[in-house]
């Protein structure tokens, strides 16, 4: 099965360091979604790339949050300076998308869990 | 108020037991609509779209009302590996976005 390829599985880093979380979507996939999961919010959306643009990310700190995609093969989120409330499991997910209303079917990677102490 | 709103239980039952969840969506422009399924510590799964006619898989079945805004989700003769959480996903507004509800926890009992 194809699959959706998440890295680090679990980060523990100290307040102020710089964390990278890498996503390899399902070659073909032409969407990919950063969310963000915490007991007290739940599933949130932090950005939305189309065709390796960049659609939204109106759902992450900018001061802090940067996603990018610099190839069809790797998306990454990198926070800097990571603070204490960044701590959550982070998923990266892809989709093929049709239209503005297409079918959206989202394959989820299997996480990266961030501790920041 | 949150754009997908589920009860986050959890509902507890008995194995073989009926149990129904619902959800209510604030944006009428939503197109598309899906029930995920999430195990402890694991990635969502699409567990099945949701089409205005209404639909089943097995022993789920999933059902529309646009008039009212809501989705709902039944199963039947519910087993304990049914136990997980459930999560309700809108998509269609700007840029084909998923918005996740809270989810809605089902711990089924032997």
């Amino acid at each position: 099965d194809a699959r959706v390829t998440q890295t680090p599985r679990h980060k523990v880093t100290e307040m102020g360091q710089e964390v990278t979380m890498r996503c390899q979507p399902i070659l073909g996939h032409n969407t990919v979604f950063w969310y963000r999961q915490t007991m007290m919010q739940g599933l949130e959306l932090l950005a939305y790339f189309r065709n390796r643009a960049p659609l939204d990310d109106s759902g992450m700190p900018k001061d802090r949050f940067s996603a990018e995609m610099p190839d069809a093969t790797l998306a990454t989120l990198k926070i800097q300076p990571s603070e204490p409330r960044d701590s959550a499991v982070y998923f990266c997910a892809s989709g093929l998308v049709y239209g503005l209303f297409g079918a959206n079917v989202l394959t989820f990677g299997a996480g990266s869990r961030l501790t920041v102490l | 108020r949150k754009e997908v709103e589920q009860d986050p239980g959890p509902f507890n039952v008995p194995e073989g037991a009926t149990v129904a969840f619902n959800c209510t969506y604030s944006n009428s422009a939503s197109q598309s609509f899906f029930w995920y399924r999430q195990d402890c510590r694991k990635e969502p799964k699409l567990l099945m779209s949701v089409y205005s006619s209404g639909n089943e898989d097995g022993r789920f079945t999933a059902q529309l009302n646009r008039a009212s805004q809501y989705i709902s989700l039944l199963i039947r003769d519910s087993k304990l590996s049914d136990s997980a959480t459930y999560l309700c996903v809108v998509s269609g507004n700007a840029g084909n976005m998923l918005t996740f509800g809270g989810g809605t926890r089902l711990m089924v009992k032997p």
